[in-house]
């Protein structure tokens, strides 16, 4: 059985402040692959990346980054000076090595930026 | 421009009426999911499919069905809708690729938010 744990429920920052957003997992494959989605107010969930479990490397694009600690199980991510436009909720999501990949979704953080 | 397409994007039906969700892919890929999800909520799998003619319940126990005849092609059926099925449902496939850090994997839908009156 695999877990995604996203103990953030809610978060409010004001405009320009740097966020990050927590991510722990709990799977019992040796080769599994992390996600995050963000799912603004209109619904659809928009793909931002996908980190595989062998791939230990820190990556950041643009203000995101995403901080991959095997040891811990986690997978934070940092929007660094924050946007109104980012406001939405953030998933994190885990697949692991079965036959239908399915993914497993945290509770989702819901991220609030204020001007 | 999606490869992934749900229709309708919103539906509202009165208690007891019978409805399909359409789901359809141009991507060629054999795997297929439906998602429920409450308004802010978590996402929970519901159905999904290896290929044709395969459908799987998911961890989320779901009144409604699904089928796969064709590989595009993964509707989801509820036959009598009641209030409590109203949510957000969303589709998605996947073609899974062992490395690369794109999105070789997971496609979504827009979804179709679903109101049961």
């Amino acid at each position: 059985a695999q877990k995604v744990t996203q103990a953030q429920t809610e978060i409010s920052v004001v405009e320009k402040e740097d966020v990050t957003l927590d991510c722990v997992y709990e799977t019992r494959d040796t080769t599994y692959y992390l996600f995050w989605y963000k799912q603004p107010p209109s619904g659809e969930l928009v793909f931002l990346i996908r980190r595989n479990s062998f791939d230990e490397q820190n990556e950041i694009s643009g203000r995101y980054s995403w901080n991959f600690q095997k040891s811990t199980s986690s997978f934070n991510f940092t929007i660094t000076a924050s946007q109104v436009v980012d406001s939405a909720v953030y998933f994190c999501a885990l697949s692991g090595n079965n036959a239908g990949n399915m993914l497993t979704f945290g509770g989702g953080t819901r991220l609030m930026v204020k001007p | 421009e999606a490869d992934i397409y749900q229709t309708p994007r919103y539906l509202v039906i009165g208690t007891g009426k019978k409805i399909t969700l359409e789901c359809s892919q141009t991507m060629g890929h054999d795997k297929m999911y439906w998602y429920q999800q409450d308004p802010g909520m978590e996402l929970h799998l519901i159905h999904y499919s290896y290929g044709v003619n395969s459908t799987e319940k998911g961890d989320l126990s779901s009144e409604s069905t699904v089928s796969r005849i064709r590989t595009e092609h993964f509707p989801l059926t509820l036959e009598s809708a009641r209030p409590s099925h109203t949510s957000q449902y969303l589709c998605a496939s996947s073609e899974f690729t062992p490395t690369g850090r794109g999105n070789y994997g997971y496609t979504f839908g827009s979804g179709t938010r679903l109101t049961v009156v």
